[in-house]
């Protein structure tokens, strides 16, 4: 079957550097997504990694490894509206997208 | 501004009672996805529509229906046969399926209840 892995919930601190990390086993691999929704809000679109390595985008950058089936996103500079869901999507081998559970991630200040 | 509209943003539901949820985009974009967002669960696909008046079954059609008579619509019935139908409801859109055509811009959601 396929899966996406992401931790359900994280905590940091407001200035700080977090790292959310996602591992995926899917049928084929065409690209990795990222999208940040608030509590009741509308996904919105992040950053996709096609091939292995590092995208930065500002304060949030997103790594991709194809051989180990992983990817991290790292946010730095921390805010308090950064408190949001963070959702890992990966695009298979029939170009359908598979989206992980999301990690919940708390900014206390 | 361009973006896509959902609404109602609240809905309640029923016994036996289907009800329509509205998806309107301006984007101009091919293709539609109707997602359903549960608590601790990835977004899982209903249906999904490259072109008018086409549209395939995602993962968990069984209980709802869709059409696609405009490029700018794609509403989402929820029929009485949904049994457990309370969840949030995401629809998106995108320029099309390839990888590069791919990434889904979200309307904001409506929350569907049963009395």
């Amino acid at each position: 079957g396929q899966n996406i892995d992401q931790p359900t919930e994280m905590t940091a601190t407001e200035g700080a550097i977090v790292q959310i990390n996602c591992t995926y086993q899917t049928s084929g691999f065409n690209g990795l997504f990222w999208y940040q929704q608030h509590a009741g809000e509308a996904p919105t679109f992040l950053s996709y990694n096609v091939l292995d390595g590092l995208e930065e985008k500002g304060r949030f950058s997103s790594f991709l490894s194809r051989s180990k089936g992983y990817s991290y996103l790292l946010l730095k500079e921390l805010q308090m509206k950064d408190s949001a869901s963070y959702l890992c999507a990966v695009i298979d081998g029939n170009y359908q997208l598979i989206w992980g559970a999301g990690t919940k991630l708390i900014i206390k200040p | 501004d361009g973006g896509i509209t959902q609404s109602p943003k609240y809905l309640f539901r029923k016994e036996g009672q289907n009800v329509t949820l509205s998806c309107e985009q301006n984007l101009n974009h091919d293709a539609m996805y109707w997602y359903r967002q549960d608590p601790g669960q990835g977004l899982r696909l209903i249906y999904y529509s490259q072109i008018v008046n086409d549209f395939q079954k995602g993962d968990i059609a069984e209980g709802y229906s869709v059409s696609r008579e405009k490029k700018e619509s794609f509403p989402l019935t929820v029929t009485s046969a949904q049994k457990n139908p309370t969840a949030f409801y995401l629809c998106a859109s995108s320029t099309g399926t390839e990888l590069t055509k791919n990434i889904q811009y979200f309307g904001a959601g409506t929350r569907l209840s049963v009395l």
